[in-house]
């Protein structure tokens, strides 16, 4: 069980818009910068956005991120069959348990 | 340019160990944690712990504190991990990915090196 919660699984259709969330707490979310990755299959991950909401050079202007609070959003726009991954949230925190936190991830299919 | 190379596949028995490298090249060095993340098959990323290249602090999540040690050789820039009494459950892809001092992010992957345990 991930210390981030994302929806495992969502959906759209080509040209759609996608909001995937990422809820955590005090001790990550809430006092660190939230970072975004995309995982496409059989592949590395990928960083999509870092401190909330900056975008990496090359990193088209559709995908865009935003914190409140304890969580986290990344929106995807203009969806296109490409975009078909796992993305996965991620922060440092503060708990004993771990010092890095990842979501458990959200396969996004694109139909 | 910068890039995280590793080391390739490995198949190993139950109980016995693996070590995996991660040769960093294109930037400084000490300048940048590296991470080590693994992806179990149908499973997400896991964070298991990182090193400060630097001088040489490690951190490891509660849950493989015991099995996992990471370390680095400065001069050969290269990072390794090593996982110990191995189980099936340990199959999985393992990455190693830098994050500069001070921030958030994990910016440069190393391509990835699948372990199979299997008897």
């Amino acid at each position: 069980q991930s210390v981030l919660t994302q929806p495992p699984s969502m959906s759209a259709a080509p040209g759609q818009k996608v909001t995937i969330s990422c809820s955590g707490s005090s001790s990550n979310i809430g006092n660190n910068y939230v970072s975004w990755y995309q995982q496409l299959p059989g592949t590395a991950p990928k960083l999509l956005i870092y401190e909330n909401n900056k975008r990496p050079s090359g990193i088209p202007d559709r995908f865009s991120g935003s914190r409140s609070g304890t969580s986290a959003t990344l929106g995807i726009t203009g969806l296109h069959t490409g975009d078909e991954a796992d993305y996965y949230c991620g922060t440092w925190d503060s708990s004993l348990s771990a010092f890095w936190v990842f979501g458990g991830g959200t396969k996004l299919t694109v139909l | 340019q910068v890039q995280l190379v590793q080391s390739g596949a490995e198949v190993k028995k139950p109980g016995a160990s693996v070590k995996v490298s991660c040769k960093a090249s294109g930037y400084t060095f000490t300048s940048y944690y590296i991470h080590w993340v693994r992806r179990a098959p149908g499973q997400g990323l896991e964070w298991m712990g990182l090193i400060n290249p630097s001088g040489g602090p490690t951190s490891y999540p509660q849950n493989l504190q015991g099995r996992v040690t990471v370390t680095r050789d400065t001069s050969t820039s290269t990072v390794y991990m090593e996982l110990s009494s191995l189980t099936s459950e340990d199959t999985a892809v393992y990455y190693c990915a830098r994050t500069q001092l001070g921030t958030t992010l994990m910016d440069i992957w190393g391509q990835g090196t699948m372990v199979t345990v299997s008897s």
